[in-house]
């Protein structure tokens, strides 16, 4: 079984509607992040959390909202979706302070359509 | 502002060839820069962390140096076989998060 795993793992919406994407993990890393990928753009950063009672903004978290339910939980929020969220979202996870030093694994990504 | 750059964007070559990935960095108050890897439809895959008290690191056929003084990171790929073929991502750690560079995407053919 994957580490970390996200569902769905294809979302087509309409503007406005609320959307929910769920990240878990199974390798039991406190640190948990939401990133999203535009083609030309990389990876930027939504939300990052360190441990369940902590949560950051990244650089573009306007429009989106996280909760950290439990340490293996992170789910990414989209209250009204609108057309220029449409992008492949991905969840991370990293152990800090193991020697591996902030390596940080990725789930398979969920492709987000809103229409 | 941290900015990451990666050159070149696209680059196709011959199996057998040896090749090099460039990435640069704009701020060397990095506590450590990784190399990944992305298929198609795909997450990132983790391929070095170079540690920024480090000079390189090597796994397998890859090589991965850093120069934090001159903001520059290279990856190295000998021998290059068509499963090379992918998206590779470079990212420098700092300020508690990562900032990824937009990829070069590798093609190598038979």
């Amino acid at each position: 079984d994957a580490d970390v795993t996200q569902t769905p793992r294809n979302r087509i919406t309409k503007t406005g509607k609320r959307i929910m994407l769920e990240c878990s993990q199974t390798k039991g890393h406190d640190r948990m992040y939401w990133y999203r990928q535009d083609p030309g753009l990389g990876l930027r950063l939504i939300y990052y959390s360190f441990d369940v009672k902590d949560i950051n903004k990244g650089e573009i978290s306007d429009g989106y909202s996280v909760s950290r339910q439990a340490q293996a939980k992170f789910s990414l929020s989209l209250e009204s979706a609108i057309p220029n969220q449409t992008a492949l979202y991905f969840c991370a996870t990293s152990d800090w302070g193991t020697g591996s030093a902030d390596t940080q694994y990725f789930g398979p990504g969920t492709r987000l359509t809103v229409l | 502002k941290q900015e990451v750059t990666q050159i070149p964007a696209a680059l196709s070559v011959p199996e057998g060839e040896n090749l090099v990935l460039n990435c640069s960095f704009t701020d060397s108050a990095i506590y450590n820069l990784q190399w990944f890897r992305q298929d198609p439809g795909k997450g990132l895959t983790s391929l070095l962390l170079i540690q920024s008290s480090q000079r390189e690191q090597t796994s397998g056929r890859l090589n991965a140096s850093l120069d934090k003084s001159s903001g520059r990171s290279t990856l190295y790929i000998a021998a290059s076989q068509p499963g090379d073929s992918a998206t590779y991502l470079c990212a420098v750690y700092n300020t508690d998060k990562l900032i990824f560079g937009t990829g070069t995407r590798l093609q190598v053919f038979p």
